[in-house]
């Protein structure tokens, strides 16, 4: 079958590199967002969540940052491995009823 | 440690087919959702449910109904197959107004 990372924006980072992924939402009401990665052939996994109250989070390895008056958010991976090359998906949540919108996700690929 | 799982990973059916598509968790969560992902359109909502016996239509339920008879299980049911639900189909589900867990998915093909 397809893969999931078939026609999405690619960025190949170096081994050890940081990486920076980026999100534009389109909820300006939205008060919550996830980032999800997604490996080949699997389901998405939960890596970091921020609330509206809060501009930068960070978690082991990796940074969210919110910046509300764009309606920007990034992932930031520090020291990229080889088991970061995955699909990532941002999440926001603002229109009610425990729905999240998804973003359509980045491919990121790691270089040896 | 928390788990969704779903029936089957891989499911290879015929145009007009019945199909069900199970779910079950076991963090004991109130919502449950399904999903359709599929090369550059993303994750689509096709149902979800707030609680036994209720559900509510996503963004995408033409094609498709739901089953919620009990708390930890979410069937998802193609009436009859067709070719353009060949598709990666992901179940989640969430406590409240927070991350959803999502299972592995299954990947089905209608001949």
């Amino acid at each position: 079958g397809e893969s999931v990372g078939l026609h999405l924006p690619t960025l190949s980072v170096q081994e050890g590199d940081n990486s920076i992924i980026n999100c534009a939402y389109s909820n300006s009401a939205s008060d919550y967002f996830i980032w999800y990665k997604q490996e080949s052939g699997k389901g998405p996994q939960f890596i970091i969540d921020i609330r509206s109250n809060m501009d930068k989070r960070q978690g082991q390895r990796v940074t969210v940052l919110l910046n509300k008056t764009v309606k920007h958010l990034s992932l930031q991976i520090a020291a990229t491995q080889p088991g970061d090359s995955a699909v990532y998906f941002c999440a926001e949540e603002g229109y009610g009823n425990n729905r999240l919108a998804f973003g359509k996700g980045n491919q990121v690929v790691v270089i040896p | 440690d928390v788990k969704v799982t779903q029936s089957s990973r891989y499911l290879v059916k015929r145009t007009g087919e019945k199909v069900f598509l199970e779910c079950v968790q076991d963090m004991d969560h109130e919502n449950m959702f399904w999903y359709r992902q599929d090369p550059g359109l993303g994750l689509r909502l096709i149902y979800f449910s707030y609680d036994v016996k209720m559900k509510e239509k996503g963004d995408i339920p033409e094609g498709y109904s739901v089953s919620r008879e009990k708390k930890e299980r979410f069937s998802l049911i193609l009436e009859s197959a067709s070719t353009n639900q060949t598709s990666m189909y992901l179940c989640a589900s969430s406590l409240g107004w927070d991350e959803q867990f999502f299972g592995p998915g299954t990947r089905l093909t209608v001949l």
